[in-house]
């Protein structure tokens, strides 16, 4: 089955840099990678996804890449504010199968003001 | 629109005792149907899923168990919860379909289990 591992698990910046998270997976059938955000107690929220067919996604903040060849994609956010701490996961499935989700062990972002 | 609705929010039980979480999914039909369990500051474990009535895959081996009686429900049971029961559950759902906001998955508000 997918194994995804997603690094690191702890991330601190301060206000306004950059954060970066990194995910690999192992099954190269895996074309669809979403990304989720999950406040302290709450529900994981989705915050940008990727096919396998593009490179690079971007919505203000924050953009996600990937690299199919190295089986690898990342979250990137700019401009980083306070709010943005949270704990991020990747995922990786398969679209127009069952979508069995694989998810990442999970980051935690804080962003010191 | 598609929602998610899952219950009780948080719940405290005695080792010993059984449970259940009920999850329904309104304005979609024959949604893949999830349970995932978060353990304090940990990853989403898969328990079961679910592509159709009555259709039950377990991931993990463990004292709990799933059933779907109707195609926008899920339910998580158990017959006597231990102290590793403990945790954060989420149901879930998707759907296949062409477009991207269809693919993923959404999650349910979660309900906080506290085995004592």
């Amino acid at each position: 089955g997918e194994n995804v591992e997603q690094h690191p698990s702890t991330l601190s910046v301060q206000e306004g840099d950059s954060a970066v998270i990194k995910c690999t997976y192992s099954d190269s059938a895996s074309n669809y990678f979403p990304w989720y955000k999950q406040e302290l107690g709450k529900r994981p929220q989705l915050i940008i996804d990727i096919r396998s067919n593009v490179g690079e996604k971007k919505d203000q903040r924050i953009a996600v890449t990937l690299n199919k060849t190295a089986k690898h994609f990342s979250l990137h956010i700019t401009e980083t504010q306070p709010e943005d701490s949270a704990v991020y996961f990747c995922a990786a499935s398969m679209m127009y199968n069952f979508n069995k989700f694989y998810f990442g062990s999970g980051t935690k972002l804080n962003v010191k003001p | 629109s598609q929602t998610i609705h899952q219950w009780p929010a948080t719940l405290v039980q005695p080792v010993g005792s059984p449970l259940s979480l009920e999850c329904t999914v309104e304005g979609t039909s024959n949604p893949n149907l999830y349970w995932y369990r978060q353990a304090a500051g940990r990853g989403l474990q898969l328990l079961f899923y679910s592509v159709g009535i009555g259709q039950i895959s377990s991931e993990v081996p463990q004292n709990l168990s799933a059933s779907r009686p109707q195609d926008r429900q899920f339910i998580l049971s158990s017959k006597k919860l231990l102290l590793s029961d403990s945790g954060f559950y989420l149901c879930a759902w998707s759907v296949l379909s062409a477009s991207i906001s269809g693919n993923t998955i959404y999650f349910g508000e979660g309900s906080w289990l506290t085995v004592v």
